[in-house]
């Protein structure tokens, strides 16, 4: 059963240029959470999906970031414009049910670097 | 709103030592506490986690964590470790009904294991 999968692992852009990041959910799963960890930091929330719905963005930035979980294909976390500050490594969990009670099952992450 | 403190960013220890992780919550309803290990450039794995029951919790690779109701506490323990225990440690806590189901993190304690 393969794991939770995202890609690119690493991704380098450019100021003002766009930054998409994929996350393939466990086998089964249909609850996906978008973290945002900084060096030295904790992970923060950034939003919480289910498929082709927003069920909590309370943690994402106002302006420049977006996400969405189609009927079909993987979650997407897009930032558009990117600046030096959105350096930091974003990391996807799913779990089978809502996060009550349930641990969430972690990808390995994609390090983004604006440059 | 709940919580989550690890009152050490690092803790360093020699192989063989015991060691204790240490967490404390926040939630004015009840929780589920996990304890999630992050190596090196790799995303979050479980440990351990408590539901109900048992206060005392047993996990992945000797590690084992105790709920403290009174004290608000979910410490980390592991009487002997090794070398490859080295990594991040992070507690996270999800309330029960009334509270919020999505997981906050603590800012993770940092476990360097010397020879």
């Amino acid at each position: 059963n393969a794991g939770v999968m995202q890609n690119p692992r690493h991704l380098v852009r450019r100021r003002g240029q766009e930054a998409r990041l994929r996350c393939s959910p466990m086998k089964g799963h249909s609850h996906v959470y978008w973290y945002r960890q900084l060096p030295e930091e904790g992970l923060k929330f950034m939003v919480y999906l289910q498929k082709e719905n927003i069920i909590d963005e309370s943690g994402m930035p106002k302006e420049r970031f977006s996400a969405e979980f189609p009927k079909e294909g993987p979650s997407i976390l897009r930032i558009q414009q990117v600046v030096r500050g959105d350096s930091a490594a974003y990391f996807c969990a799913s779990s089978p049910e809502s996060g009550r009670g349930y641990e969430q099952y972690f990808g390995p992450g994609t390090r983004l670097t604006v440059t | 709103a709940q919580s989550v403190t690890q009152l050490d960013s690092q803790v360093p220890v020699f192989e063989e030592a015991p060691v204790e992780l240490r967490c404390n919550y926040s939630s004015s309803v009840s929780v589920y506490l996990f304890w999630y290990v992050q190596y090196p450039n790799q995303g979050l794995q479980l440990l351990l986690k408590y539901l109900s029951g048992s206060t005392l919790v047993k996990g992945i690779n000797g590690f084992e964590a105790e709920f403290n109701k009174s004290q608000t506490s979910f410490h980390l323990r592991k009487p002997s470790v090794h070398i490859s225990d080295t990594a991040e440690y992070f507690c996270a806590v999800s309330e029960g009904a009334g509270g919020s189901y999505i997981p906050t993190f603590g800012r993770g304690t940092s476990l360097i294991v010397h020879p």
